[in-house]
């Protein structure tokens, strides 16, 4: 079945040290979305590729990165997480702009900094 | 600009009630309408969408939505409640305009009463 999978789907890491998580997707979705959603709230954008075109979202901190070396996958790395980081994170993806059709969401990565 | 406001952050309804989660939007555009639902520690799945054409959409589980455009409103229902119905819904809006990503109401916990 065609799908969009993110690895690991939990991961525990300490205040400070570096971490990336991955994002694969079966779907050939031109366009690839990662989400911060922190307890009992709504998915927050960080930023999307459209094809290689990355483009950030204002008030995505600047210890958050993201490389898409191809179609297939895309990660995100943090490279100082703070406690405030501890979230979940989703990959999404959507054909062209998916404006009609939704985008396809992975099952997350539970991310804790301790 | 364009915003979900989704009224009651959490509702419960006992096993065989009917569930009415509310939503309403603002978009200057004519909107893309989409619910979301989310169990413990998964990503978000598609339940149904409004796009064009009829104003009553049925998705899965049983639910249904309608697109009221005088009320700016897209609320979800399900005739009859079922345990496995307990999650998190997210109403999200997008539209045609070219750079408008998928914005979320803050989400509704649905509980379920044996």
């Amino acid at each position: 079945d065609a799908m969009v999978i993110q690895n690991p789907r939990y991961q525990v890491t300490q205040f400070g040290k570096p971490v990336t998580l991955s994002c694969s997707q079966t779907l050939n979705h031109n366009v690839m979305y990662w989400y911060q959603q922190k307890s009992s709230q709504a998915p927050k954008l960080l930023f999307h590729y459209y094809d290689k075109d990355f483009n950030n979202e204002a008030d995505t901190p600047d210890n958050f990165q993201s490389r898409r070396p191809n179609t297939s996958f895309c990660f995100l790395d943090i490279r100082s997480p703070g406690l405030g980081d501890t979230a979940m994170y989703l990959c999404a993806t959507s054909s062209g702009r998916g404006r009609e059709e939704g985008y396809t969401f992975g099952s997350g990565t539970r991310l804790t900094v301790v | 600009a364009q915003s979900v406001t989704q009224l009651g952050s959490h509702v419960s309804v006992s096993e065989g009630a009917l569930v009415l989660l509310r939503c309403n939007y603002s978009s200057s555009v004519p909107p893309y309408l989409f619910w979301y639902v989310q169990y413990p520690n998964q990503g978000l799945q598609l339940l149904l969408k409004y796009t064009t054409g009829a104003t009553l959409v049925k998705g899965i589980n049983g639910f249904e939505a309608e697109f009221k455009k005088s009320e700016t409103s897209f609320h979800l229902t399900k005739p009859s409640a079922h345990m496995s119905d307990a999650a998190e819904y997210f109403c999200a809006v997008t539209n045609n305009n070219a750079g408008n990503m998928l914005t979320f109401g803050g989400g509704t916990r649905l509980m379920v009463k044996p």
